[in-house]
Formats: structure tokens, sequence, C-alpha cells
């Protein structure tokens, strides 16, 4: 069964970091591209970030481009998420999620960690 | 990037059908076969339903279709049911290699 565990949110100051982890098992981690998608309070889904298969190519929504860093680790089948110089509208729930490559849809999705940027 | 353009909700009642329509632009929806559509129950993850315009994954029901014509993308749910009741999103790849999605419809079945 393919399951995807994100962990790392919590509630951070403006312009503070933080790194959000993606634990994935149930299926070759390696072959897939791995993608972060967020969703802010009341609003609706926004795609942040992907990163392919033996990292062959990584890309970032413009909001985010600079400030946050995407990277994975094939060999512990995990999926990371770096963020730096937090805003106020970063606040959301932030989801892994697994797809092909390039990634064209999502097939499986995990829970969600909840980011909170406030003063 | 701007995001897709859905109808911010819908309604139907159990046993008809509705349409929920996704409008893009040039370089999404219009360019590409690659529109995927996305069920999100409250507090729960979301659920791929339709990729790739009209393909549906295993198990989900065949009262889900897809279509597209130019730049706008359509759900199709037929037989409507209670369990229906959810949020809805389309989304895209783009010729930047980045995806966009919609803002969501709300299904409310009455």
């Amino acid at each position: 069964e393919v399951q995807l565990v994100e962990s790392g949110g919590g509630l951070v100051k403006p312009g503070g970091s933080l790194r959000l982890s993606c634990a994935a098992s149930g299926f070759t981690f390696s072959s897939y591209s791995m993608n972060w998608v967020r969703q802010a309070p009341g609003q609706g889904l926004e795609w942040v970030s992907s990163i392919g298969s033996s990292s062959s190519y990584i890309y970032y929504a413009d909001s985010v481009k600079g400030r946050f860093t995407v990277s994975r680790d094939d060999a512990k089948n995990s999926l990371f998420l770096q963020m730096n110089s937090l805003r106020d509208e970063d606040t959301a729930v932030y989801y892994c999620a697994r797809g092909g490559n390039p990634p064209r849809h999502f097939d499986y999705w995990g829970r969600g960690t909840l980011v909170t940027v406030s003063s | 990037q701007s995001a897709l353009t859905q109808p911010a909700s819908v309604s139907g009642s159990p046993g008809q059908s509705i349409t929920i329509s996704c409008t893009g632009a040039s370089s999404d929806v219009a360019d590409y076969y690659y529109v995927s559509w996305y069920q999100r129950h409250p507090g729960k993850a979301p659920k791929l339903i339709i990729f790739d315009v009209r393909n549906r994954p295993s198990g989900v029901s065949n009262r889900f279709s897809g279509s597209k014509s130019g730049n706008t993308a359509s759900l199709t749910i037929s037989g409507l049911q209670a369990e229906d009741e959810a949020d809805y999103y389309c989304s895209s790849y783009t010729t930047s290699s980045t995806l966009v999605f919609g803002g969501g419809t709300r299904l409310t079945v009455l």
C-alpha cells in the first residue's frame, strides 16, 4: 500500500525557516517524481514544487522561487522542502504527492502538515 | 501561473448528473491533454479521479467522466450520490513544465 506521511509543520514567525519531510513507503520511491502542493485556509490547491526521479529536474511555483528548496533522499525514501524567508501567505497545509515523470498528475497524496506563519 | 477557472459551487439531486467546467489558457488546458481532476472530502487528502482528460484510475467509479474542448475541460458526475458531496479541483500541466490548479468547486448533493 502506498503511503505518504508528511511531518515538520508548525508555527513560525515571518522571516523564519522550516523544513518539511515526507516519508514514503509501498512503492519504488526512486522511480517517481515527488511533489509539494499546499492549501491555504479557505483557498484552493496550489502546486508548490516538483522534483523528478534522480532529481533529474526541479521546478518551483513563482510564489516560492528563491525561498523554498526541494530535495529527496532516495536511499531513505524521503522528500524534503526547506522553506526560508517565510511569509504570512505561506500559511497552509502542505501535502506531498506522488507523480510520474514529468508530473502531469498526482496519484497518491499524504494527509498534509500544517504550517502557520504568524508573529 | 494563473489559476484555472472553476465555478465556486454546483449542486444536484441524487440520481441527477452535474458538470463542472475548468477554463484555462493556451499555455495549459488548450495545449495539453494533461488535465486531471481531484476529489477532496473535508479533512481528507485529495483523491485523483480523472487523469489525461478522460482516464479513470483503477477503482474510480465510471460515474465520473472527463472531457475537453479547446481551453475548457469538464468533469461530469452521473447518478449523483450523497457520497459525491465534496470539493473538486482540476489541474493542468503547463508549457513551463509546471502544474496549475483550479480554484475548486464545492459540490452539494441536495
